[in-house]
């Protein structure tokens, strides 16, 4: 069973910087895990935000940015702002034999 | 602009089969290269990919529901389907239909971005 890994909580001062990660129990993350990250905020759907490691939808703040970091997907958030506190949920690609797409835990992201 | 729409029952007796119908509006579902896909997430709880169809039928499942989902495209239509059969109480979940697509020859690039507003499904006798 692959399981994708995220840290349950973080938290961050406004207007100051906070790294997620996302980790594979198959090995390190790579560009060819396509990772997407997603926000979803109480009560709503998941909004996305990054495609593809790096790529920005047209409507994601520019304070938002995603890499690889350590062997892991990053999404970084710059000048964090008190509507960025939201759910995190990064999604990796797996292909091969069984092509599926599998979703991290989840980080819980306090702005306080 | 692309939006997703789930319908279907909100409430389905343990052993019967979920059916949850998506309408895409805004564009075609046929045109481009997209894909579209299941996810469900539990009360309280973190997301889950079901699978995803290209409109040339093309599907993949999450292996621990593969025995029971199968997800149907109709383009005339222009909505997808799912159904999830032998329900038990842990499938209660706010289910989300979402449009992924991919582009690129050599350096592909994968991408989800629209998403339905969801709809809860609660398994109950």
């Amino acid at each position: 069973q692959t399981v994708v890994t995220q840290e349950p909580s973080l938290t961050v001062s406004p207007g100051g910087t906070v790294t997620l990660t996302c980790a594979s129990s198959t090995g390190a993350v790579t560009s060819g895990y396509y990772p997407n990250w997603f926000q979803q905020k109480p009560g709503q759907a998941p909004r996305a935000l990054i495609y593809s490691t790096s790529n920005k939808h047209s409507w994601t703040p520019a304070r938002f940015s995603g890499s690889l970091l350590g062997g892991k997907a990053a999404l970084t958030l710059s000048g964090v702002q008190p509507e960025d506190e939201a759910e995190y949920y990064c999604l990796l690609y797996y292909g091969g034999a069984q092509v599926r797409w599998v979703f991290g835990g989840g980080t819980k992201l306090t702005v306080l | 602009q692309v939006q997703l729409q789930e319908s279907g029952p909100g409430l389905v007796k343990p052993s019967q089969t979920l059916s949850l119908t998506c309408t895409v509006s805004g564009g075609s579902i046929s045109s481009g290269s997209y894909y579209w896909s299941w996810i469900r997430q539990p009360a309280g709880k973190g997301l889950e990919w079901i699978g995803r169809i290209y409109t040339s039928g093309s599907t993949n499942y999450n292996p621990s529901l593969k025995s029971r989902v199968t997800i149907s495209v109709d383009t005339s239509k222009n909505q997808f389907s799912l159904k999830l059969s032998s329900v038990t109480a842990a499938d209660t979940a706010v289910y989300y239909c979402a449009r992924g697509g991919h582009y690129g020859g050599n350096s592909v690039t994968y991408y989800f971005d629209y998403w339905g507003q969801g709809t809860l499904v609660t398994v109950s006798s």
